[in-house]
């Protein structure tokens, strides 16, 4: 079993939808790290995370350290959000990844 | 600010080669970390610098190594090649050492035959 699950794998949305992805993880973290990577390979860090919530623009991440669980929430999703959204985080002196869910939206 | 740049961007080899990465971090920049990222395995971390040290390292063969120069920047150094080692290789910097926020380099494209 992986030690960073992300569900669901792959997403599709409708231009408007409100949409959610989850992050569960089973070691202890020090941070969690909501990332965004385009095709051609370029990743931005949309977020990083050691407790509750923040926000920026149409995104929203959240987490629960009781419960070992993230959620990354997108707003009014619009196409150009179409991409691959990973699931890291910082522990043991390390950074371990989720396998990514691939979301794309409709106009 | 410019960003994180790395050189090559495409880069491809023999088996039992060895390559060098470059890694140029945002200016003021003194952590540099490397992942690797494969359709198989997904994103792993390779290893991370800080002031010209390394802090910390994930769990990969001997054949990957590492340095940082005293202006941030970084190379790696991938000896040996083997066709698995294809993959795409990205560095990240950021302020503070690990975990803080990090800035993703374009990456670099290996391709190993």
């Amino acid at each position: 079993k992986n030690e960073v699950e992300q569900s669901p794998q792959n997403l599709t949305a409708q231009e408007g939808e409100f949409i959610t992805i989850n992050c569960s993880y089973s070691v202890g973290i020090s941070a969690l790290h909501w990332l965004q990577q385009h095709p051609g390979g370029g990743i931005v860090s949309l977020f990083m995370l050691s407790s509750g919530k923040k926000k920026h623009g149409r995104l929203i991440a959240t987490i629960n350290i009781q419960e070992k669980h993230s959620s990354l929430h997108i707003t009014a999703s619009h196409p150009r959000d179409s991409a691959v959204y990973i699931c890291a985080v910082a522990a043991n002196n390390d950074m371990r990844f989720g396998a990514g869910t691939r979301l794309t939206v409709k106009p | 600010k410019a960003g994180v740049t790395q050189t090559p961007r495409y880069l491809i080899k023999t088996r039992g080669q060895q390559v060098t990465l470059s890694c140029s971090p945002i200016s003021g920049h003194r952590s540099v970390s490397w992942y690797q990222q494969t359709p198989g395995q997904g994103l792993q971390f390779l290893f991370e610098y800080f002031s010209e040290t390394q802090r910390n390292k994930g769990n990969f063969p001997g054949r990957f190594s590492g340095r940082q120069f005293s202006n941030s920047r970084s190379e790696m150094n991938v000896s040996t090649l083997e066709l698995g080692d294809s993959a795409l290789y990205l560095c990240a910097s950021s302020f503070r050492d690990y975990p803080y926020e990090q800035y993703f380099g374009p990456g670099t494209r290996l391709t190993v035959t």
